[in-house]
């Protein structure tokens, strides 16, 4: 089981839809958990970071956490052609690592 | 400002030179990090350095090897350097290893 699990996708959803992002990971221990976005041939940039059970919203992006189920999501309202990127969740692990998922592309039709 | 700067952006080498790769943080952060991004786009951690103390040290060949002179500047030093080693390598910083920040990337090319 890898540690930390994503949709490898493509997933495409229209402009002005909900985009939804999910990701499992198996170190229940895990304390702190991010959202990066990566557009192609770019650097990870850190969009959300959570470290409670329940919803964080910061402007269009809400994080979801729900550590019991082990389980971490990211909802993009309202869908921009400029979201269009590959999203990565990580997780950082009781050894204090930061894993990484795979990875899921998103791809906003206009 | 750059936040977290790394030189070069590209390298394209020879199989069985030594190279290095340099990154610099101007945040103050107390917590550098060395990742590899494959042809996958696969994210991997290799090393961490907090205060120039080396904390992380993945499973990775003794070819590769970090050296942090202050707490500001990571560099990575490559030798005999293999086809494989050709990936995106990241530099990340943090403090306290909460929220990390990456560099651009040095994109290695191995012919």
């Amino acid at each position: 089981q890898k540690e930390v699990e994503q949709n490898s996708g493509p997933l495409s959803v229209p402009e002005g839809a909900i985009a939804s992002l999910n990701c499992t990971y198996s170190d229940r221990g895990s304390q702190s958990f991010f959202w990066y976005r990566q557009y192609s041939g770019k650097s990870p940039e850190l969009i959300m970071s959570i470290y409670s059970n329940g919803d964080k919203e910061d402007g269009r992006f809400t994080a979801q956490l729900n550590k019991a189920s082990q389980y971490v999501s990211l909802l993009i309202r309202d869908s921009q052609p400029s979201d269009s990127a590959t999203y990565l969740c990580a997780v950082n692990n009781q050894g204090g690592k930061l894993i990484f998922g795979q990875g899921t592309e998103l791809s906003v039709k206009p | 400002d750059t936040a977290v700067s790394q030189t070069p952006k590209y390298l394209v080498t020879q199989m069985g030179n030594d190279k290095s790769i340099k990154c610099e943080q101007n945040l103050g952060h107390d917590t550098m990090y060395w990742y590899k991004q494959d042809s996958k786009k696969f994210l991997k951690i290799m090393f961490s350095y907090n205060n120039k103390e080396l904390i992380i040290n993945e499973t990775v060949p003794n070819r590769f090897s970090p050296k942090s002179p202050d707490k500001a500047h990571l560099n990575l030093h490559i030798n005999s350097l293999e086809l494989g080693d050709s990936a995106v390598y990241f530099c990340a910083s943090s403090q306290e290893g909460i929220e990390q920040f990456f560099g651009p990337g040095t994109r290695l090319t191995v012919l």
